[in-house]
């Protein structure tokens, strides 16, 4: 069964560094999204995007951060300087066009912890 | 607006009970609502879905009930087993806003065997 991957799956930085967490979403699928889940809370949404570029971003999706498609398969989230807040669990999301294509599916996580 | 309401928190239910989890929305431009299931470090899974124009639907032992007039939603369990323990997280979509997941709190659900 296809399905979305994301690496790293666990990241360490230092507080103020940049960081890249990587998806590689579900091959036919054209809407990608990053939510994050801070530990023991609900997840939330960050960003969608579609045809090359963001079509819904919540508050938390702030000038620090920033996503890209560089190719044909990943998709990106940059984090420019982080801050102890940023620690949690990002996960990317992918879904198909259409009308059965609601279903949006996740990736396993990537950790990420800030000291 | 955007919020949607989940109860309980937590829940245990001995093996072979029902387990019976809420939702609560606001926005009635919602078009889509989903349950995904949890488990410790892993990624949301899709467990069941329903879209406004149906009362029920039944997957198995997984039965989502929505009522619309009063803008709530419900999953059972039925037959609740120890692999069902997880966290359950409702949520909720619009069309017109490329269907991000507005999530629930998430209800963490032990079955005792």
């Amino acid at each position: 069964e296809p399905e979305v991957t994301q690496t790293p799956s666990h990241q360490v930085t230092q507080m103020g560094q940049e960081v890249i967490l990587r998806c590689v979403p579900i091959s036919n699928h054209l809407y990608f999204y990053w939510y994050r889940q801070i530990l023991g809370q609900k997840v939330e949404f960050l960003v969608s995007f579609y045809n090359n570029e963001i079509s819904e971003k919540s508050e938390i999706f702030d000038d620090q951060f920033s996503v890209e498609r560089p190719d044909g398969s990943n998709f990106t989230l940059k984090i420019r300087s982080t801050k102890l807040e940023d620690s949690a669990m990002y996960f990317c999301a992918s879904r198909r066009q259409g009308q059965e294509g609601n279903t949006i599916y996740f990736g396993e996580g990537s950790w990420l912890t800030v000291v | 607006q955007q919020q949607v309401k989940q109860s309980p928190q937590s829940l245990i239910v001995q093996k072979g009970g029902i387990s019976i989890i809420n939702c609560a929305y606001e926005n009635t431009a919602f078009d889509y609502f989903p349950w995904y299931q949890q488990f410790p470090g892993k990624g949301p899974a899709l467990l069941i879905a329903i879209r406004p124009d149906v009362s029920e639907k039944k997957e198995g032992r997984f039965t989502i009930s929505f009522n619309k007039s009063a803008k709530q939603f419900s999953l059972h369990i039925m037959d609740s087993q120890p692999g069902d323990s997880a966290t359950y997280f409702c949520a909720a979509s619009m069309s017109e806003k490329g269907n991000m997941l507005t999530f629930g709190g998430g209800t963490r659900l032990m079955v005792k065997p």
